[in-house]
């Protein structure tokens, strides 16, 4: 049964640090990995997709790394900014008879002040 | 093109009633997935409708079930409502066919049902 951990569960940080979010996963056996964003009481904004062929994608700030073989996600944010305060959180896709079941981690809360 | 729309956004139920739940997925999107969002639980995958058949279902009670139309759009219920079913219940889609960003999933706002 796949599992999907996130680390550290809270962060809090100042305006303009570059941090990194962490997710590991039990079964390397993944088809691909999401990044998604929540805000409070919303739905989940998706922000980066990496295919279990790729080792990284990049948007704007946001670059995302994976490593299939040691079961491991990170979420790089550059230069965070206070509209960067949700949660985030990384999802899992096993592929095959999966079809539309991902599989969560328990989310990251970021905190940035100014 | 329009996102994923979920009615209604907001239900306060008691304990022991029946809801109905609603999702349109984005246009061209076959595959509509469900899950529910809990403090303690996190997020879960209740089950998914792909042209109108489950293809896939999580570990709920029999109490949950869904259905999906010819155009895409689908329903869940829970039938005799615990106080436990109170979540923030989220629908997704997606293209769900094999190409580079298959199973790319986009998520509604979702529906915050209070069971009383």
């Amino acid at each position: 049964k796949q599992e999907v951990t996130q680390i550290p569960a809270a962060l809090s940080v100042p305006e303009g640090e570059n941090l990194v979010l962490n997710c590991s996963f039990t079964d390397s056996a993944i088809y691909n990995l999401q990044w998604f964003r929540q805000d409070p009481g919303k739905g989940l904004t998706s922000l980066l997709l990496i295919q279990s062929s790729q080792r990284e994608q990049t948007s704007g700030r946001l670059n995302a790394s994976l490593d299939k073989s040691s079961g491991r996600s990170t979420l790089y944010i550059a230069a965070s900014q206070p509209g960067d305060s949700a949660t985030y959180l990384c999802a899992v896709h096993a592929g095959g008879t999966s079809y539309g079941k991902l599989t969560f981690g328990q989310g990251t809360i970021l905190t940035v002040h100014p | 093109k329009a996102g994923v729309t979920q009615t209604p956004r907001y239900l306060i139920k008691t304990r022991g009633q029946q809801v109905t739940l609603s999702c349109s997925p984005i246009s061209g999107h076959r595959s509509v997935s469900w899950y529910q969002q809990t403090p303690g639980q996190g997020l879960q995958f209740l089950f998914e409708y792909f042209s109108e058949t489950q293809r896939n279902k999580g570990n709920f009670p029999g109490r949950f079930s869904g259905r999906q139309f010819s155009n895409s759009r689908s329903e869940m219920n829970v039938s005799t409502l615990e106080l436990g079913d109170s979540a923030l219940y989220l629908c997704a889609s997606s293209l769900s066919y094999r190409g580079a960003r298959s199973y790319e999933q986009y998520f509604g706002p979702g529906t915050r049902l209070t069971v009383t």
